[in-house]
């Protein structure tokens, strides 16, 4: 069965610094890779995802992704927060299972951007 | 664009009360997907459906039903609501995509906050 980690619970960063948030998973094949934001009181949209071929992925709002299969992380990035991005972000591992699609979520990174 | 429609924002029900929670999504996915969320657990799968009258159980599925009669419509249903229940629940939609699974990814609605008293 996959799995999914995020050691950070709650980030704080200043508007126009750097941000990484963390994310291990764990599945014994090819695993497909999403990177999800929920702004307060809404549902959860994509910012972008990792099927296969480059390992760095572009997402929306600026944001990307580097899958990393020696250490089973793919993490987020952006290169400078701007206040609209404090949000909840949840890394997710689709696979299949029994023959369905499973995504799996990991507990999610709050992100609080300081001026 | 998808729209994933949950069709209450907030509720509040008593213990022991039958609860529905109805999603309709507009994009003819054959997936549906029911989660609740709690802080510190992040979203847990109750139920998906992958097919009109298909159903399969998530990882907590224990207390709650589903339905799913219509392709673009997947019910929630709290049998009898107990307060351990309180909770937000997401509904999503994806399509199978070129046949490969595993790899669509989620569309979802915007929510429904239940309290159970």
């Amino acid at each position: 069965a996959q799995s999914v980690t995020q050691p950070d619970i709650h980030i704080t960063v200043s508007e126009g610094a750097s941000l990484e948030l963390r994310c291990n998973y764990s599945y014994g094949a090819t695993p497909y890779l999403f990177w999800y934001v929920q702004s307060p009181g809404q549902g959860l949209q994509l910012l972008l995802k990792y099927f296969s071929g480059d390992t760095l992925v572009q997402g929306i709002k600026g944001f990307e992704a580097e899958f990393k299969r020696s250490q089973s992380s793919f993490n987020l990035r952006k290169p400078s927060v701007h206040w609209s991005d404090a949000a909840e972000y949840f890394c997710a591992v689709g696979a299949r299972s029994g023959g369905y699609q499973k995504v799996t979520f990991g507990t999610g990174t709050k992100l609080q951007v300081i001026p | 664009d998808v729209k994933v429609t949950q069709s209450s924002r907030y509720l509040v029900k008593r213990t022991g009360e039958k609860v529905f929670l109805e999603c309709v999504q507009d994009m003819d996915h054959e997936n549906m997907f029911w989660y609740r969320q709690d802080p510190g657990l992040g979203l847990r799968l109750i139920y998906f459906s992958y097919d009109v009258k298909m159903k399969e159980k998530g990882d907590i599925p224990e207390g709650y039903s589903v339905s799913r009669e219509k392709k673009e419509r997947f019910s929630l249903i709290l049998e009898s609501a107990s307060t351990n229940q309180t909770s937000m629940y997401l509904c999503a939609s994806s399509s199978t995509g070129l046949g490969v699974l595993g790899n669509s990814p989620l569309h979802f609605g915007n929510g429904t906050r239940l309290t159970v008293t």
